[in-house]
């Protein structure tokens, strides 16, 4: 149990066009979702929060308009990047809190790879 | 706010040797503690994790982790490591309540060479 999916797990776009990134807890429900950047052969940093129903809480530094975040059902949470540009390519993490969790683990999907040209 | 210290950047070992790496955390409150794994080119894993109870915490692959709590710390071991342990290894700390993020350290590279 507890499995995120993420889609696409690869894409490649030309600078100046927006990607959409889906995260789905699969099994299990969850209010609150997280997404995480990492560049190479360096760590996870937290972009933002992702609450169902509400606006997404995002970090210090990273740009609300760029990063859009959507959560509209309790298994779905979308980051679109808007107008992308090369500086954005990375590799896009989210995880998932089940409802029921009570120790407050988090389930991570397996990433998506953006790359801008 | 929670911040996470991995003191090894690199670490570099034989198989068959023993491995501490150091985690260190800040924060006043309850954690729940993780180390994660990240092989060349996949995605993370999770070794071991700590919620409360026995402080010596068992994982996967034979890694352990020790929380000590007047240390802040939740330092990783693995009495002899192989080849295939070759990877990027992450400790992370989120609060006890739910709905917080999980915050990384910055990780430590791990060479195994045979």
């Amino acid at each position: 149990g507890a499995v995120v999916s993420q889609h696409p797990s690869r894409v490649i776009c030309k600078s100046g066009t927006s990607v959409k990134i889906e995260c789905r807890s699969l099994d299990f429900q969850a209010t609150t979702m997280f997404w995480y950047r990492q560049f190479p052969k360096k760590s996870l940093m937290l972009m933002a929060t992702s609450n169902e129903g509400s606006k997404a809480t995002y970090e210090q530094g990273v740009e609300k308009d760029k990063f859009l975040i959507n959560h509209a059902s309790l298994t779905l949470s979308t980051l679109t990047v808007t107008s992308a540009h090369p500086e954005d390519s990375s590799f896009y993490i989210c995880s998932a809190n089940p409802l029921s969790n009570v120790n407050n683990e988090q389930f991570f999907g397996p990433g998506t790879r953006l790359t801008v040209l | 706010a929670q911040s996470v210290s991995q003191h090894n950047h690199h670490v570099i070992l034989s198989e068959a040797a023993s491995l501490e790496l150091g985690c260190n955390y800040s924060y006043g409150g309850t954690v729940n503690l993780f180390w994660y794994v990240q092989y060349p080119g996949q995605h993370l894993q999770l070794l071991l994790k700590y919620f409360s109870g026995d402080p010596l915490v068992k994982g996967i692959k034979g890694f352990e982790a020790e929380f000590i709590k007047s240390k802040f710390s939740f330092n990783l071991r693995k009495p002899s490591v192989q080849w295939s342990d070759t990877a990027e290894y992450f400790c992370a700390v989120n609060a006890g309540e739910a709905g917080t993020a999980l915050i990384f350290g910055k990780g430590t590279t791990l060479s195994v060479s045979s």
